[in-house]
C-alpha cells in the first residue's frame, strides 16, 4: 500500500540549532516528493519538491531535502532553525500521471525554544 | 497559496445542515483538487477536477459528499446533511493543465466546517 510516514509527531529545538524531520515513503511507482509547511489556522505552503536529478533538493526559507532512494526517505533539514520556523510540516509524495493527487504523511509539529 | 481563493473561511452547520465550500483556483489553471484535513491529522485526497469532469473521486466518501468544476465559475464541494464528523478544514489546491508529467500544486487558505 502507498503511504508516507512521519516517525516524528513533535519536535522541540533550540533557536539556532539544525533540524532534521524525517520521511519515509512506500510506493510502487517512482515517487514524487513535496515538503510543504502549515502554519495554524492557515493553508499549506511547498518549501521544496524533488522530481528527479540531483537528490538534494534546495528549497525556500533555507531548507533542503535529500532524496534516497535506498533508504525510501526524503528528509528535511535546516542548518540553523528560526523562531519563525514554528509550525507543522508535511512530507507528500505523488506520481507520474496522478497530477496533483497527493499522499500526505501525518505531519511533524515544530516547537522552536528562545 | 499562490492566488487560490477559498470561500467560505469558516462555517458553522447545524447537523442535517448544507454546506457549500467554493474554490476558485490560480489564474490558469484548470485543475482542483479538494482535500480534507481532520483534527490532528494529515490532509487526504478526496477528489480531482477539470472543468466540468470528474477525473479522480477515489478519496469521496460515499455518500452526502459531492464535487463539481462547471465550465464556468468556482469548484463546489457539497456535504449534504452534515454530521459532526464533518467537522474539518477542507483545502482546495490548483495545478497547470497537465497530468503527463507530476505538478506542483497550490493550496487555498483552506475552509473550516464546524457542526454543531
Amino acid at each position: 500500500a502507498q503511504s508516507v510516514t512521519q516517525p516524528d509527531i513533535h519536535i522541540t529545538v533550540s533557536e539556532g540549532a539544525s533540524l532534521e524531520l524525517r520521511c519515509n515513503y512506500s510506493y510502487g511507482a517512482t515517487p514524487y516528493l513535496f515538503w510543504y509547511v502549515q502554519s495554524p489556522g492557515q493553508g499549506l505552503q511547498l518549501l521544496l519538491k524533488y522530481f528527479s536529478g540531483d537528490t538534494l533538493v534546495q528549497g525556500i526559507k533555507g531548507f533542503e531535502a535529500e532524496f534516497k532512494r535506498s533508504q525510501s526517505s526524503f528528509n528535511l533539514r535546516k542548518p540553523s532553525v528560526h523562531w519563525s520556523d514554528a509550525a507543522e510540516y508535511f512530507c507528500a509524495v505523488g506520481a507520474y500521471n496522478q497530477g496533483g493527487k497527493l499522499i500526505f504523511g501525518q505531519g511533524t509539529e515544530l516547537s522552536v525554544k528562545p | 497559496n499562490a492566488g487560490v481563493m477559498q470561500n467560505p473561511r469558516h462555517l458553522v452547520r447545524r447537523r442535517g445542515q448544507e454546506a457549500r465550500l467554493r474554490c476558485s483556483p490560480m489564474k490558469g489553471h484548470s485543475h482542483v483538487y479538494w482535500y480534507r484535513q481532520l483534527p490532528e491529522e494529515g490532509l487526504k485526497f478526496m477528489v480531482y477536477l477539470q472543468k466540468e469532469n470528474i477525473i479522480d473521486e477515489s478519496g469521496m466518501p460515499k455518500e452526502r459528499f459531492s464535487a463539481e468544476f462547471p465550465k464556468e465559475g468556482p469548484s463546489i464541494l457539497r456535504i449534504q446533511q452534515v454530521v459532526r464528523g464533518d467537522s474539518a478544514a477542507y483545502f482546495c489546491a490548483s495545478s497547470p493543465p497537465s497530468t503527463s508529467v507530476p505538478n506542483t500544486i497550490y493550496f487555498g487558505e483552506g475552509s473550516w466546517l464546524t457542526v454543531v
